[in-house]
């Protein structure tokens, strides 16, 4: 069964724009949620993420927005560059660390 | 650089051959994590340990066995191969339970 949907499945933003990508996941047990940003030919390479505890959590250009009561969360890029082109994983956790993942969105910011 | 180690980098074989792939933990992590991720799956969790013990245990097929060395090391055995289990494969590390997860560079793994 899926435990995390993501989505959309493809972005493309303009240069300056914001990107939203969008999870959603079932089990309240979950307490651990990343984003995880990946180059191709690259391994994942953590971005942010949040526990359940906070509703956002803002790091430079990047933003997660966190719906406990919805079990939602979302990552926000401001001001988009063409170096943010890459494929970008949600991620949840619980119990013993084991992340599952979403099946990515594949962004792409135009100049 | 993460400071995950994963070698070989690549790696083509034939149907039925047997391949290890090894994975360095980053200094201090206890935990090692094996994910493989292929074009129309995602990325699939196959397998934990953490300090030399298994500890949870994905889609991982009867094939596929990994272990965790003293040295905290963890090498993941591909046996019996074939062309589907053509794939990158990514090894992970936290150092301990709840924390963040590290990936190493993978190794694309090309069955002929």
């Amino acid at each position: 069964q899926q435990q995390v949907k993501q989505s959309p499945q493809s972005l493309i933003v303009q240069k300056g724009g914001i990107s939203i990508i969008n999870c959603a996941y079932e089990n309240t047990a979950f307490d651990y949620f990343p984003w995880y940003q990946q180059f191709p030919g690259k391994g994942p390479a953590l971005l942010i993420a949040i526990r359940p505890d906070v509703s956002e959590k803002k790091e430079g250009r990047f933003t997660i927005s966190f719906n406990k009561s919805a079990k939602q969360f979302s990552l926000h890029i401001m001001d988009s560059q063409p170096g943010d082109s890459a494929t970008y994983f949600c991620a949840v956790s619980g119990g013993y660390n084991k992340l599952i993942f979403g099946a990515g969105t594949r962004l792409a910011v135009h100049p | 650089d993460s400071g995950v180690t994963q070698t070989p980098k690549h790696l083509i074989t034939a149907t039925g051959q047997r391949v290890t792939l090894r994975c360095s933990p980053r200094s201090g992590d206890l935990s090692v994590y094996w994910y493989q991720q292929s074009l129309d799956q995602g990325l699939q969790f196959l397998i934990q340990y953490y300090n030399g013990e298994e500890r949870a245990k994905g889609n991982i097929l009867e094939r596929f066995s990994a272990q965790q060395f003293p040295d905290l090391h963890s090498e993941l055995n591909l046996s019996s191969l074939e062309l589907g289990d053509s794939a990158l494969y990514f090894c992970a590390s936290s150092p301990h339970k709840n924390t963040e997860a590290f990936f190493g560079q993978g190794t694309r793994l090309t069955v002929v």
